[in-house]
């Protein structure tokens, strides 16, 4: 198993423009989840997802929006990219069996800097 | 919303002292995980607590979940290099799906 697979790992955009950091996990995971992890933030929760076609807001939503059309895949869209967007990403999936949260794997995240 | 407050946010220790980071929930928690992020890496679930007073020991480290469900702790015995990093928690509230609320993190930095 690849477990979660975050791409890119690296990404430079300027002002205004948008793109899409893609996340997936190979283990059945019914949560999926974005954060950014800014110094002295911590990890703050973007968009989640209970399971494939339901997504919700977390606590710092906007300028990104997400969807969820398979178990698989859950990319995170930046539609018009700004300075303090400059972040690294983090994706994560758990299962859901026995509880709502569980073990929450994380991807090797994406560090985006905005110009 | 909820918050979960974490101290300090900066810890620095000789190789072989003892460390402790806490955990405070503005809500009562349903449950509280811990997780490690070494330095340029990402966070490592390490252990999750379920029941009211509950503390769980996984060698040098040891987690308690307070009685009321609204505080937690991390303690390491003996620290080593190998220690080093971030240690968040994160808290569920439960009764929905507003998802996992992380602490903003104990950096744990060890000199030799």
């Amino acid at each position: 198993n690849a477990g979660v697979t975050q791409t890119p790992k690296f990404q430079v955009l300027k002002t205004g423009q948008s793109m899409t950091l893609q996340c997936a996990q190979d283990m059945n995971h019914e949560y999926m989840s974005w954060y950014r992890q800014d110094p002295g933030m911590g990890l703050r929760l973007i968009h989640y997802s209970v399971g494939a076609g339901i997504t919700d807001q977390g606590e710092v939503p906007n300028g990104y929006n997400v969807s969820r059309s398979t178990t698989e895949d859950f990319p995170l869209r930046l539609l018009s990219a700004a300075p303090s967007q400059t972040s690294v990403y983090f994706c994560a999936s758990s299962r859901r069996s026995g509880g709502p949260y569980n073990e929450q794997f994380f991807g090797p995240g994406t560090r985006l800097t905005v110009l | 919303g909820q918050q979960v407050m974490q101290i300090p946010q900066y810890q620095h220790v000789q190789e072989g002292e003892d460390f402790t980071t806490y955990c405070n929930s503005s809500t009562t928690l349903s449950n509280i995980q811990w997780y490690k992020q070494r330095p340029g890496g990402h966070p490592v679930f390490l252990i999750q607590l379920v029941k009211s007073g509950e503390v769980k020991k996984q060698k040098r480290l040891t987690f308690q979940f307070g009685e009321a469900k609204k505080n937690s702790s991390l303690h390491i015995t003996a620290t080593q290099t190998t220690d080093v990093g971030t240690y968040f928690c994160a808290g569920y509230s439960g009764g929905g799906a507003d998802g996992l609320t992380f602490g903003k993190g104990t950096h744990l930095i060890i000199q030799p």
